[in-house]
């Protein structure tokens, strides 16, 4: 009984370069959140994606920063371009959505970006 | 709006009890709690979904007052796992984002 998957759990990129996180759900799960989390900080919502459609992204920078959930495969968060101030840690969490649905996200390990 | 914990940090000894808050300025339609310790993913606790509502798990409970915009989890008893950072949950009224509290730091002592 697989939980959420993340990979990579960790990685390194210059600036300038693109980073890609990837997030496989739960089993039965159709909904996927990324947030990120700075150090000592909280969980800050960046994107809310349902199968092929992006719900809600107001908490994504505009540029650089995009994410996708496929029909088929992973949801994907894309960093272009990246700069130092993208380091962090990106969680995904994911919800089963439907009349199921209770509320409650499973989490991640997350993935841990470093820009150097 | 990002409901706001109280306190920010606390420091006990094992075997003392804590309150954390979480407060809304509107009527939340379900609050979750979260533990995440240093390091690792968050860990969903408990939900609370009526006014009024309170849920036990061992030592750890939480309530939901009758508005359902304030939520309190007590943590009874402490021991040294029950540190790490606590969070409260839930669904941004109007828009079904999921939006997380400001957090609580915990740390327990021996």
């Amino acid at each position: 009984n697989a939980g959420v998957m993340q990979n990579p759990r960790h990685l390194v990129r210059r600036r300038g370069q693109e980073a890609r996180l990837r997030c496989s759900p739960m089993k039965g799960h159709s909904h996927v959140y990324w947030y990120r989390q700075l150090p000592e900080e909280g969980l800050k919502f960046m994107v809310y994606l349902q199968k092929e459609n992006i719900i809600d992204e107001s908490g994504m920078p505009k540029e650089r920063f995009s994410a996708e959930f496929p029909k088929e495969g992973p949801s994907i968060l894309r960093i272009q371009q990246v700069v130092r101030g993208d380091s962090a840690a990106y969680f995904c969490a994911s919800q089963r959505g439907g009349l199921m649905n209770t509320g409650e996200l499973f989490f991640g390990e997350g993935s841990r970006l470093t820009v150097l | 709006q990002q409901p706001v914990q109280s306190p920010q940090a606390v420091i006990l000894r094992e075997g003392e009890d804590a309150v954390i808050n979480c407060s809304s300025s509107k009527a939340l339609y379900s609050v979750h709690w979260y533990r995440q310790k240093h390091g690792e993913a968050p860990v969903f606790l408990m939900i609370l979904l009526k006014g009024g509502e309170q849920k036990g798990h061992e030592k750890i409970s939480a309530s939901f007052n009758e508005k359902k915009q304030q939520s309190s989890l007590y943590l009874t008893a402490s021991q040294l796992s029950y540190s790490g950072t606590y969070f409260c949950g839930t669904e941004h009224s109007g828009t079904y984002k999921y939006i997380f509290g400001t957090g609580t730091r915990l740390k327990v002592l021996a």
